[in-house]
């Protein structure tokens, strides 16, 4: 079955530094883009980021865009969520997702567990 | 941005009810709408994509109809496990985005 393991959250000043990974098993990692949501504290989910199946491309929120940078290597099967300039407001879980589409991109099926990024002094 | 809003914000309900959750895009997004079910502490999980598709294993009693701006969920004979966060999510364009959430108590 499709599983995504989300690592490297914890504690970080402002304006430091964080890479997240996201390990994907169960399924064709190359064949689908992927996508990066948070969820702040006790609030609402926000998309952050996507990548297409080949890493052609990429979109952002603009609140990140500039800071963060989504990545992927499908040797590893594995994702990423650089991220630069951090901001207390990106205090937040991060959660890996799959899109559901080969072709296109479209809904998020499947999400990791998610991983908690804390920005404070 | 499309923005997704959801209502009402917080639904009352008890076992063996019917509830409806709605969600209004600021623009039209044909059926490009999915709903999302999100327990405390768990990742969401997908209930239902291009407004009305049940993903696997999903119940029928989870329902959803609309097109354009309008959409509803609607959850038949509520059960216990359906006491939960319920968000929309559009992919008809990016920025994706969400609704801020019904919880469902």
């Amino acid at each position: 079955q499709v599983r995504l393991v989300e690592s490297g959250g914890g504690v970080v000043q402002p304006g430091g530094s964080l890479r997240l990974s996201c390990a994907a098993s169960g399924f064709s990692f190359s064949q689908f883009g992927m996508h990066w949501v948070r969820q702040a504290p006790g609030k609402g989910l926000e998309w952050v980021a996507f990548i297409w199946k080949d890493g052609s491309s990429e979109e952002y929120l603009d609140s990140v865009k500039g800071r963060f940078t989504i990545a992927r290597d499908n040797s590893k099967d594995t994702l990423y969520l650089q991220m630069n300039n951090l901001r207390a407001d990106d205090t937040a879980v991060y959660y890996c997702a799959k899109d559901m589409w080969e072709l296109i991109a479209g809904l998020l099926d499947y999400w990791g567990q998610g991983t908690l990024v804390t920005v404070s002094s | 941005a499309i923005q997704m809003t959801q209502s009402p914000s917080s639904l009352s309900a008890s076992v063996g009810d019917t509830v409806t959750i709605t969600c209004r895009a600021s623009q039209d997004v044909r059926n490009d709408l999915g709903w999302y079910q999100q327990k405390p502490g768990e990742a969401p999980k997908l209930l239902i994509h291009a407004t009305y598709t049940l993903h696997a294993d999903v119940p029928s009693r989870f329902s959803g109809r609309g097109s354009g701006t309008d959409f509803t969920l609607t959850i038949s004979s509520l059960q216990p496990e359906d006491f939960a966060t319920y968000y929309c999510l559009q992919d008809f364009n990016f920025p994706r985005t969400f609704g801020q959430g019904t919880k469902l108590e």
